[in-house]
């Protein structure tokens, strides 16, 4: 079955504090990766999205994330977290489908303290 | 900005009612998907429509949902005889124009059913 896990689920953190927020996705052919952050009272919006080329890919607010096919993993990251980045975090897979449905891990609660 | 937007914001309706979520996309999009996050949880994908056809559901769209586009504009999920067990919070997602991979969501509409 496809399926998406996230193995953190509250991360504290202090200010400045470097910030690594795993995801592994079960399904083993071609699939678009995504990470969105959802802010308390708000709706989810897209971090960044990985679909070809350079594994590698920089979103918005200094995150980044790094697609390992080998290891069906796509691990969101930041240097240097601030408090306003106080949110959830999903990790969500468009596997080869033709509805483009998304399937989304548990999130991650990221709480950083200042 | 959201590219779709979700009416009402919040509802609060008894056990065994009716209600009515709306989506309004801002430009004529195509695809359109429902999720739903209940408190605590992970979202999860409810049904996927395009050209005004149901083209994927989950296990958790039973017969108590539908889901339709009265005005070739919005697009509504409709849960007939609510349980408690439907509160949740309800996101609508849409691609911006055909072919793409990437999907915007609303802003949620928070459903609590007392």
């Amino acid at each position: 079955a496809q399926s998406v896990s996230q193995h953190n689920h509250h991360v504290i953190l202090s200010e400045a504090a470097s910030l690594e927020l795993g995801c592994n996705y079960s399904y083993g052919g071609t699939v678009n990766l995504f990470w969105y952050v959802q802010y308390p009272g708000q709706h989810l919006q897209l971090l960044l999205k990985y679909f070809s080329g350079d594994p590698l890919v920089k979103g918005i607010k200094g995150f980044e994330a790094e697609f390992i096919k080998s290891k069906f993993s796509f691990n969101l990251r930041k240097p240097s977290v601030q408090w306003s980045d106080t949110a959830e975090y999903f990790c969500a897979v468009r596997f080869s489908s033709n509805t483009g449905k998304l399937i989304f891990g548990q999130g991650t609660t990221l709480q950083v303290k200042p | 900005e959201p590219e779709v937007t979700q009416t009402p914001s919040h509802q609060v309706t008894q056990m065994g009612q009716e209600v009515i979520l709306r989506c309004v996309p801002i430009s004529n999009h195509l695809y359109f998907y429902w999720y739903r996050q209940i408190l605590g949880q992970k979202v999860e994908f409810l049904v996927s429509f395009y050209n005004n056809e149901i083209s994927e559901k989950s296990e958790i769209f039973d017969d108590q949902f539908s889901v339709e586009r009265p005005d070739g504009s919005n697009f509504t999920l409709k849960i007939r005889s609510t349980k408690l067990e439907d509160s949740a919070m309800y996101f609508c997602a849409s691609p911006f124009r055909l072919g793409d991979n990437e999907a915007f969501f609303g802003q949620g509409t928070r459903l609590t059913v007392v």
